[in-house]
């Protein structure tokens, strides 16, 4: 069965500092990942999401995921920290065999706040 | 273009009353999902939609609950003998259905707050 464990339900960066959010997944077949971001009294959106090909995947407002299967990973990255950022961050995951439908299994969310 | 939305945003119902919340997906999209925003349970599917194939309902808590999609578009998830523990968001999303499924971006609606009194 596949699973995604975020590491955190809350982090706290000073706003121009390194944005570090941790997910590792959990699937005996290669994964399909996601990052959406939830702002308050909002949907999901889509920050980004690896597929096949390129391991370091870039999406919008500046973040970043490498996928890394040897640590079955995919730790979302900003370098440097917008107000606007402080939101609730969900990690996916879905994958080729999940009887076709592409439901996502998502972690548990990482709410950021962002100090001035 | 339009997203998806969803009705009512916010509902309050009491213990034992049926609700029905409705999502319309963006025009075109073929797949729909539901999905169950909880603070105990985090974010669950619940159950998915794609063109005339049969609905995958595993994600479904108990028989209480059904969905129905009409003409391929809109669809209601109906929540009956409501309890207080299916207080929650309940999230409606699209996608364009083009196989393979996996990959493609799932669009998200604002969500129907509902609190079971």
């Amino acid at each position: 069965a596949q699973s995604v464990t975020q590491l955190g339900s809350h982090v706290s960066v000073s706003e121009g500092a390194l944005v570090l959010l941790r997910c590792n997944y959990s699937s005996s077949v290669p994964p399909y990942l996601f990052w959406y971001v939830q702002y308050p009294n909002q949907g999901l959106q889509l920050l980004l999401k690896y597929t096949t090909g390129a391991t370091l995947v870039k999406g919008i407002n500046g973040f970043e995921a490498e996928f890394k299967k040897s640590e079955t990973s995919f730790h979302l990255t900003k370098p440097s920290a917008h107000m606007s950022d402080a939101a609730e961050y969900f990690c996916a995951v879905t994958h080729i065999f999940s009887s076709n439908t592409g439901k996502l299994i998502f972690g548990q969310g990482t709410t950021l706040q962002v100090k001035p | 273009g339009a997203g998806v939305s969803q009705s009512p945003s916010n509902k309050v119902t009491e213990k034992g009353k049926d609700v029905e919340l409705r999502c319309d997906p963006i025009s075109g999209h073929t797949a729909l999902y539901w999905y169950r925003q909880s603070l105990g349970q985090g974010l669950e599917f619940l159950i998915y939609f794609q063109g005339n194939s049969a609905p995958d309902k595993s994600g479904l808590p108990s028989d209480r609950f059904s969905a129905e999609r009409t003409g391929g578009s809109v669809s209601t998830l109906t929540i009956q003998r409501t309890q207080q523990e299916d207080s929650a968001v309940y999230l409606c999303a699209s996608s364009p259905g083009r196989a393979p499924l996996h990959g493609e971006t799932q669009y998200f609606g604002p969500g129907t707050r509902l609190l079971v009194l």
